[in-house]
This record gives C-alpha cells, sequence and structure tokens, in this order.
C-alpha cells in the first residue's frame, strides 16, 4: 500500500542548531514533493516544492533534498529559531497529480 | 501567495443539525479544490476532490451523502456537514491551486466543528 511517513516523534532541538525532518514515501513515483508548516489550529502553509530531477532545493534558511532512489526527502532548517517550531508536513501528488497526499508531519520544538 | 478564505472559522452544532462551511478563492480561479479532514496531532485526510460545475470525488470510506460538496463557481465550493454528530467533530480545512499541477495548494485557515 502507498504510504508517506513523517517521524512522529517531536524533535527538539536547541537555538542556532539545524533541524533535520524525514519524509519517506512507499508505492509512490512522485514527480514532486513538497513541504509545508501547519501551526496548531490553522491550515498549512507552504514552504518548498522539489522535483524529481532536482537533487536540493534552497530557500533562505531552509533546504529540501530528494532521493528518488532512497524515495526519501530530507527537510533542513538551519540556525533554528523558536519561531521555527511548529508541524512540518511532506507531501506527495497523487491520483494523476491531482490529489495532494499528506504526511503525518513531525512537530518541531525549537527551544531558547 | 494567493489567498483562500474559509468561513466560518469555528462552529457548535447540535446533534443532527447541518452545517455548511464556504471556501472561496480571492485573487484567483480555482477549477479543482479539495476538502481535508484533520483529527488532533494527526495528518490531514483528503477527503473529496471537488470540481466546479460537476459532482465532487470523493475517496474511499467518505459518505457522499454525509458530507455533501457543491463548486458552483470557480472561486467558491461548499461543504455541508448533514445531520452531523459528535464523532463528525474534527477540523476541516480547503485547499486550492490556481495553475497547473506542479504548483503548490493554498490553504484555508479551517473551519474547526464541534457537535454537541
Amino acid at each position: 500500500s502507498q504510504k508517506i511517513e513523517q517521524n512522529s516523534e517531536a524533535l527538539n532541538i536547541q537555538e542556532g542548531k539545524t533541524a533535520t525532518l524525514t519524509c519517506n514515501y512507499t508505492n509512490y513515483s512522485p514527480a514532486y514533493l513538497q513541504w509545508y508548516r501547519q501551526d496548531p489550529g490553522r491550515g498549512p502553509v507552504f514552504l518548498l516544492l522539489i522535483r524529481e530531477n532536482e537533487k536540493e532545493k534552497r530557500k533562505e534558511r531552509l533546504k529540501v533534498t530528494f532521493d528518488t532512489t532512497l524515495k526519501q526527502s530530507l527537510f533542513h532548517i538551519t540556525a533554528s529559531q523558536p519561531a521555527d517550531s511548529a508541524t512540518y508536513l511532506c507531501a506527495l501528488l497523487s491520483g494523476g497529480y491531482n490529489k495532494l497526499i499528506f504526511g503525518a508531519g513531525t512537530r518541531l520544538a525549537v527551544h531558547p | 501567495g494567493a489567498v483562500v478564505s474559509q468561513h466560518p472559522s469555528w462552529v457548535i452544532c447540535k446533534s443532527g443539525t447541518s452545517v455548511k462551511i464556504e471556501c472561496r478563492s480571492l485573487d484567483f480561479q480555482a477549477t479543482t479544490m479539495f476538502w481535508y479532514r484533520q483529527f488532533p496531532k494527526q495528518s490531514l485526510m483528503l477527503m473529496a476532490t471537488s470540481n466546479e460545475g460537476s459532482k465532487a470525488t470523493y475517496e474511499q470510506g467518505v459518505e457522499k451523502d454525509k458530507f455533501l460538496i457543491n463548486h458552483a463557481s470557480l472561486t467558491l465550493s461548499t461543504l455541508t456537514v448533514t445531520s452531523a454528530h459528535p464523532e463528525d467533530s474534527s477540523f476541516y480545512i480547503c485547499s486550492a491551486r490556481d495553475s497547473g499541477v506542479n504548483t503548490e495548494a493554498f490553504f484555508g485557515q479551517g473551519t474547526r466543528l464541534t457537535v454537541v
């Protein structure tokens, strides 16, 4: 069956460190993978999109990698800040590239 | 980025009543909108794909007569939870993409439904 797996355990890190979140998928062949941020009681907000032919994508303090052989994406936040504390979701397009399917998300807590 | 507005942000209703949630794309035309449901500390579960001018496509296990979706225009989709029960209490979120399939989705702020 198709699965998108993210670490269910919360990730606690110290301010200034790099946070690394993992997204693994099975039985998908996505052309694109996306990362979103969700704050409590709010809808997700888009962060980054990476295509299958891209190994890495950067945006300010964010970096995403995409390894289609390992079927894995890593999401990095460098120089993390308490304001980065949120749940981060990875998502794949499915259903003929029409439907966006989400992983369960990983909650990140950045401590001062 | 594009804006998707969802209303109401929260609603409390009695068992047996129906509740309508609106989702509007404010600055773009959304041929397709998506409705998700999210339980506490769980992922967004896709309920249905809403296509303008045609019937919605529901995911397996989602009752189409329970969750009525109408997409009457390119900027408005509605979800009506009919004969609501306490187990329908959840966070409902809509989303839309403004062009193509390789672009990000924009989400509404979500609606917290509590059925008492």
